[in-house]
């Protein structure tokens, strides 16, 4: 079985600071986990993948995770928030042992000017 | 635009009734799948159907039931509804039936109220 938690459900930082936002994951086989983003009132987007390989992963919009094994961690993070990164983001699990993706709970990032 | 189409956009209904959802997957993409997020459950996966055929199968009801026609497009179909199936339904797809390797492009999504 596999199992997402997202620590923190809202976050808020200032225009222009350092964004973290923290994924740890549990799973049997070796994971492919992801980062989504939901802007309101939208489906989700993909912002980036991690599958094998360089466990620097970098996305869209600036974002970047890194993949810790030792520590079943895959964090989001991005060097200076926009205003326009406000939404909820969604850290994901999948495995080729299965089909489905299983998503955690969701952190809601909000940027103060 | 993920290139993903739902319809409707938003449904009212009342407890007891059935309701169908509509997905049409972006041109090419022989993979859809459902997905419902609500308040109290998250996001939860529902079943995943890859060229007309049931792929996958997450925590879906057995008032649920989805298909996926030779045209690729999917329906949901909810019946006896509650008033705890009230959420946002999305449908998503990808190229194969790879599923978790595969990026999943998600549409709108379909905003049920069931009153």
């Amino acid at each position: 079985a596999q199992s997402v938690t997202q620590l923190g459900s809202h976050v808020s930082v200032s225009e222009g600071a350092l964004v973290l936002l923290r994924c740890n994951y549990s799973s049997s086989v070796p994971p492919y986990l992801f980062w989504y983003v939901q802007y309101p009132n939208q489906g989700l987007q993909l912002l980036l993948k991690y599958t094998t390989g360089a466990t620097l992963v970098k996305g869209i919009n600036g974002f970047e995770a890194e993949f810790k094994k030792s520590e079943t961690s895959f964090h989001l993070t991005k060097p200076s928030a926009h205003m326009s990164d406000a939404a909820e983001y969604f850290c994901a699990v999948g495995s080729n042992a299965g089909n489905m993706l299983t998503f955690g709970g969701g952190t809601r990032l909000m940027v103060k000017p | 635009d993920s290139g993903v189409t739902q319809t409707p956009k938003h449904l009212i209904t009342a407890t007891g009734q059935r309701v169908t959802l509509r997905c049409s997957p972006r041109s090419g993409d022989l993979s859809v799948y459902w997905y419902q997020q609500s308040l109290d459950q998250g996001l939860q996966f529902l079943i995943q159907y890859y060229n007309g055929e049931e792929r996958a199968k997450g925590n879906i009801l057995e008032r649920f039931s989805a298909q996926q026609f030779p045209d690729l497009h999917s329906e949901l179909n909810l019946s006896s509804l509650e008033l705890g199936d009230s959420a946002l339904y999305f449908c998503a797809s990808s190229v194969g039936g790879g599923g978790a390797l595969e990026t999943q492009y998600f549409g709108p999504g379909t905003r049920l109220l069931v009153l």
